[in-house]
């Protein structure tokens, strides 16, 4: 199994502001994805982080909104911008390695005032 | 939307064997069955997971029916750390494919 570590792990954002998160995975993985899980929700994938390109957005998210870095095949990075409050939730990064299984970080408490 | 069903909470008492159901009655050949759990505060937990026989780890055991079109998660000897959010998740083996999560079973171990 892939260690994925996500920082921040918690933070309080102002309204308008914009705060990106970075993951971190312990060994080279094939893909990499964004959810996003909303105050007693499930979890929603935002996108898939794809290595040397643009990330591919699920139906609902744009890359105005949630800008996707993927340098290289251990680190990402997702760009919440111009937060509102409908934004707090926790964003979670997981990794597939050459399995079909996949693997998440503890998460990233967003929290907009 | 997920293609699983699950019932939304479950008691178990600590000590006692957990069975969590799951219901997947579209399942197709290729589409093996995930668990995932996630504890309060934290990411989802990668449990077990399943094609057509039944599989056991350290963690838990996966019991999937012969015609699969449901399974049972089962806890051997529930603590109350078990205490979670349990996901069903079915998937098929195509490496693009994603998982969906859906609402999951919350399970409470009581003492």
């Amino acid at each position: 199994s892939a260690v994925i570590s996500q920082k921040p792990s918690r933070d309080i954002c102002q309204r308008g502001t914009s705060l990106t998160i970075q993951c971190q995975v312990d060994s080279q993985v094939t893909m990499m994805f964004w959810y996003r899980q909303q105050p007693g929700q499930s979890l929603t994938l935002i996108a898939t982080a794809n290595q040397g390109s643009e990330a591919t957005y699920e139906s609902g998210f744009v890359i105005d909104k949630f800008p996707i870095s993927r340098p290289n095949l251990t680190f990402s990075t997702l760009t919440v911008s111009n937060m509102s409050p409908e934004d707090s939730s926790i964003y979670l990064c997981s990794a597939r390695g050459s399995g079909n299984t996949i693997y998440f970080g503890e998460g990233s408490w967003l929290t907009v005032v | 939307d997920a293609k699983t069903t699950q019932p939304p909470s479950m008691d178990c008492a600590e000590g006692r064997a957990a069975n969590l159901p799951c219901n997947h009655s579209t399942i197709s050949g290729n589409e093996y069955v995930y668990w995932y759990r996630q504890i309060h505060s934290q990411g989802p937990q990668y449990i077990i997971h399943g094609l057509k026989n039944n599989e056991t780890n350290e963690m838990a055991s996966l019991i999937i029916t012969e015609d699969r079109k449901s399974s049972t998660l089962i806890l051997p000897h529930a603590t109350l750390r078990d205490t979670a959010v349990y996901y069903c998740i079915v998937r098929g083996d195509n490496y693009g494919q994603n998982f969906v999560f859906g609402p999951g079973t919350r399970l409470s171990v009581l003492p």
